[in-house]
């Protein structure tokens, strides 16, 4: 069946550092992929998604490209800020009759010191 | 417009004590899921409703989980027996299209 792989954590980053969460995906046909973030004691809230291959989701300085030939949807973000410490959630989508079904990686928790 | 809403936020049973859980959808979301996620984990989907009818309720233990979405609006889950291993976070979301949206979120603590 599908699923989400996604690298284990915690990621510490300093502030204004570069980061990368991968995330890669099995999958039959054509999902389409999502970042959540999680902030403690909250439900998720999604980030970003990207719908077909090549194409790039972003959103608050984040992105993510979703490569079909390497089945990744890997998080970015050129400098992180100590308020994007939180869960961060790989998930894609699968179509079924009239609805999605959603799969989600483990998370990956971020913490960033200023 | 207004967001996934979930009551309560916390609750503290004993073990083999009931529990319910209540979740009101975005207004005009026709899909409803209820997943577990137990820390450091994932969300786990319990059970996903299209309209009022069941579409996958393949990992909802039913020996003592249940869950109804009556004239598909609000939805509530059930857990009659909790078990220790039942501590978790019970969220609920709502989809439109491709999109899903989260509640907050129940926080389950089974003593």
């Amino acid at each position: 069946g599908n699923s989400v792989t996604q690298m284990e954590g915690p990621v510490t980053l300093s502030e204004e550092a570069f980061l990368t969460i991968n995330c890669t995906y099995t999958a039959t046909g054509y999902p389409s992929l999502f970042w959540y973030v999680q902030y403690p004691g909250e439900g998720l809230q999604l980030l970003l998604k990207a719908t077909k291959a090549d194409d790039k989701g972003s959103n608050k300085g984040f992105e993510a490209t979703y490569r079909k030939e390497t089945t990744s949807f890997h998080l970015e973000k050129g400098s992180v800020q100590v308020s994007d410490s939180a869960v961060y959630f790989c998930a894609l989508s699968e179509y079924i009759p009239g609805t999605y079904k959603y799969i989600f990686g483990t998370g990956t928790r971020l913490k960033v010191l200023a | 417009e207004a967001g996934v809403a979930q009551s309560p936020r916390y609750k503290i049973i004993e073990k083999r004590q009931s529990v319910a859980f209540w979740c009101n959808p975005i207004s005009g979301h026709a899909t409803l899921y209820w997943y577990q996620q137990i820390l450091g984990q994932g969300p786990k989907l319990l059970i996903q409703f299209q309209n009022n009818g069941v579409v996958d309720d393949s990992q909802l233990p039913k020996d003592r989980f249940s869950a109804e979405r009556l004239k598909g609006v609000d939805s509530t889950l059930k857990i009659q027996p909790a078990k220790l291993e039942d501590s978790a976070v019970y969220l609920c979301a709502s989809s439109l299209r491709n999109e899903q949206f989260f509640g907050p979120g129940t926080r389950l603590t089974v003593l």
